[in-house]
């Protein structure tokens, strides 16, 4: 079965550090994608990040980068310099080739000024 | 922003009465999801669609259906609400290749079942 497991269900770090949200996954499948969105109190949803499986190289995005360790189906997001506006939750995602699109339960991240 | 409408935004019904969502897209995208949210439970894929008359089920589908008759709408349908439905419905939209597996979320759509 496809599962998303996002262990910590708060965090908090001090505005300009790093922090890193943890993100495991289960999948039968080699060709997969994992995805971070953002979800701020107005309820959009924002794309933050997106891997493929097949890249070794993980992916970043400006401030957002991630750690892929696929072995042990560890998909981790890393915030550098945080700042205010990242307050909200993330979800971590993951997409198989029947293209069902599975969320795990979401991480708040607090920012801290 | 990706054309993604869901209807209603808002709504209160009685539990019981039947209440159909409605996502529709202008994005001429495959694929098509039904997810609810809830505090503690993250998004839950309620059903999902490949194609026109192309549907799957979710992980929490019970007390669900869906019909896509057109590749821009995806309606779902609760046959006869409850109280556990009471909850925040998101459509989302997908596309697979070179766009890069990208998913677009409506707004959100609040449903209470008093």
């Amino acid at each position: 079965a496809q599962t998303v497991t996002q262990s910590q269900p708060e965090m908090s770090v001090q505005e300009a550090e790093t922090v890193t949200l943890s993100c495991t996954y289960d999948t039968s499948e080699s060709d997969y994608y994992l995805f971070w969105y953002k979800q701020p109190p107005s309820r959009q949803m924002i794309l933050v990040i997106r891997q493929e499986a097949y890249k070794q190289q993980n992916a970043t995005e400006n401030r957002f980068s991630v750690n892929f360790q696929k072995a042990a189906k560890s998909f981790s997001l890393k915030i550098s310099d945080s700042q205010l506006g990242d307050a909200a939750m993330y979800f971590c995602a993951s997409r198989n080739r029947d293209d069902k699109i599975i969320f795990g339960k979401g991480t708040r991240l607090h920012i801290l000024p | 922003d990706a054309g993604i409408t869901q209807s209603p935004r808002h709504k209160v019904t009685e539990t019981g009465t039947p209440v159909t969502l409605r996502c529709h897209q202008t994005e001429n995208h495959r694929y098509m999801y039904w997810y609810r949210q809830d505090p503690g439970h993250g998004l839950r894929l309620i059903h999902y669609s490949y194609g026109v008359k192309d549907t799957d089920k979710g992980e929490v589908s019970d007390g669900y259906s869906v019909s896509r008759s057109k590749t821009e709408d995806f309606l779902l349908t609760l046959e006869s609400a409850t109280s556990s439905q009471t909850s925040v419905y998101f459509c989302a939209i997908s596309e697979v290749g070179s766009s890069g597996n990208t998913i677009y979320f409506g707004e959100g759509s609040w449903l209470t079942v008093v």
